[in-house]
């Protein structure tokens, strides 16, 4: 069954530090690669997304970068601030697996819990 | 970005009851999706509703267990059947935009089998 495997499962760092979530995907239908954060009691938000033209996106303070080769992508955070304490889910789209099959479904990591120290 | 709105938010349920949750959307959406997420854990999906089609379920969800509707383009429910505690969980309506490939996630119903 199709996999993304995201590390690490949590993660500390003080205010100010750069966080770096890893993704792995195996086949996808399509190259697009979204993650989400998401706060205790709220549905997950999209964050940010990168469909691999290029192999780095920046969002204010959020880069996505992208290793096509390795089947790899990594969130980046900058000046992490503790509002940033969230739970982090990265998505790869499902590999087609029949010809009926609608693939735009999304695989969602296990998710990295982030603390960010004051 | 679509604005989903859920209900309820949360619900304490006995066993053996069903709950139906309610999901809307702020703009007509083509696909829709139901995802189911325990405690401290990641994001499941349940099935996806088409509009003017039958529901299509993931491995190891039945339509007897969580019927779907979706009666037009901004609307959908999940009936939860015959309740039991391990159906308690986070769940979240999503729908898809196919221009952007972007996808969004309402804020879940929270529910507690007791």
């Amino acid at each position: 069954q199709q996999q993304v495997k995201q590390s690490p499962q949590s993660l500390i760092v003080q205010k100010g530090g750069i966080p770096i979530i890893n993704c792995a995907y195996e086949n996808t239908a399509f190259d697009y690669f979204p993650w989400y954060q998401q706060f205790p009691g709220k549905g997950p938000a999209l964050l940010i997304a990168i469909r691999p033209d290029v192999s780095e996106k920046k969002e204010g303070r959020f880069t996505i970068s992208f290793n096509k080769s390795a089947k790899q992508f990594s969130l980046h955070i900058m000046d992490s601030q503790p509002g940033d304490s969230a739970t982090y889910f990265c998505a790869a789209p499902r590999a087609y697996q029949r010809w009926s099959d609608s693939s735009y479904k999304l695989i969602f990591g296990s998710g990295t819990r982030l603390l960010v120290r004051p | 970005s679509a604005v989903i709105s859920q209900k309820p938010s949360r619900d304490i349920c006995q066993r053996g009851t069903s709950l139906t949750i309610q999901c809307q959307v702020d703009s007509q959406v083509t696909m829709m999706f139901w995802y189911r997420q325990q405690p401290g854990q990641s994001l499941t999906l349940i099935a996806t509703a088409n509009q003017g089609s039958e529901a299509t379920y993931e491995s190891g969800f039945v339509i007897d267990k969580f019927p779907i509707s979706r009666p037009n383009l901004t609307f959908s429910t999940l009936t939860v059947s015959n309740m039991s505690p391990e159906d308690s969980s986070i769940y979240l309506c999503s729908v898809f935009g196919l221009a952007n490939y972007e996808q969004y996630f309402g804020p879940g119903t929270r529910l507690t089998v007791t």
